[in-house]
């Protein structure tokens, strides 16, 4: 199954409201990051979070991280229409050759709709 | 400064023919992924180079996808005999390869087998 799997699978808000998504994994990972998408194409990356944080921000997104529960929430405040776009959480789990070899486990993303 | 490039953009293909993607990292990146992406569906990882390291293959769906990267830049993903159950959103990334590991995506390529 997917490392990394989101919910809800869709979201539908009006414009000023918050949106929150959350993302469950099943391994230790070392970092764990949020991506969005617009119309299918390629993917814009968002924030990223260690493994030894438990929460970030960056303009109206904030981040939680639990690895307790291997899970993980993004939250968007004062939504706008602009924000409508699929979201991918997206884990980073160690390759173990102590350097670059990584490479990132996506789930299926959540799809969010602000409606004006 | 420039970012992931991928062509075609879009490509239509008939059943049983070969296709060439192509994908120009950012310059300077060591990391480069090939993910393919089906209609409503979440990325799945195909093959994953970095620097000169033996590539990661693991994703590959079978042996009629390969992939190469020349010179430590521009990578050709080729789908030889294509399905239709090859039509999808073929995405290429980069990545400078520290641990932070944020990636760049391209924009991606259509691909339509008839």
């Amino acid at each position: 199954s997917q490392q990394g799997e989101e919910d809800p699978q869709a979201l539908s808000i009006q414009e000023g409201e918050n949106a929150t998504m959350n993302c469950s994994y099943k391994t230790s990972i070392n970092n764990l990051q949020w991506y969005r998408q617009n119309s299918g194409r390629g993917l814009v990356h968002l924030i990223l979070i260690r493994s030894n944080e438990r929460e970030k921000h960056s303009g109206r997104l904030r981040v939680t991280l639990d690895t307790s529960k291997k899970s993980s929430s993004l939250l968007i405040t004062a939504s706008r229409a602009a924000d409508t776009a699929s979201y991918f959480c997206a884990t980073d789990k160690y390759g173990g050759s102590g350097g670059s070899n990584y490479k990132l486990t996506f789930g299926k993303g959540t799809l969010l709709t602000v409606n004006p | 400064g420039a970012g992931v490039s991928q062509s075609p953009s879009n490509k239509v293909t008939e059943k049983g023919k070969d296709v060439e993607l192509r994908c120009d990292p950012i310059s300077g990146h060591t990391a480069l992924y090939w993910y393919r992406q089906s209609l409503g569906q979440g990325l799945e990882f195909l093959i994953y180079f970095q620097g000169n390291s033996a590539p990661d293959k693991s994703g590959l769906p079978s042996d009629r996808f390969s992939a190469e990267r020349t010179g430590g830049s521009v990578s050709t993903l080729t789908i030889q005999r294509t399905q239709q159950e090859d039509s999808a959103v073929y995405l290429c990334a980069s990545s400078s390869g520290t641990s932070y590991n944020e990636q760049f995506f391209g924009p991606g390529t259509r691909l339509t087998v008839l």
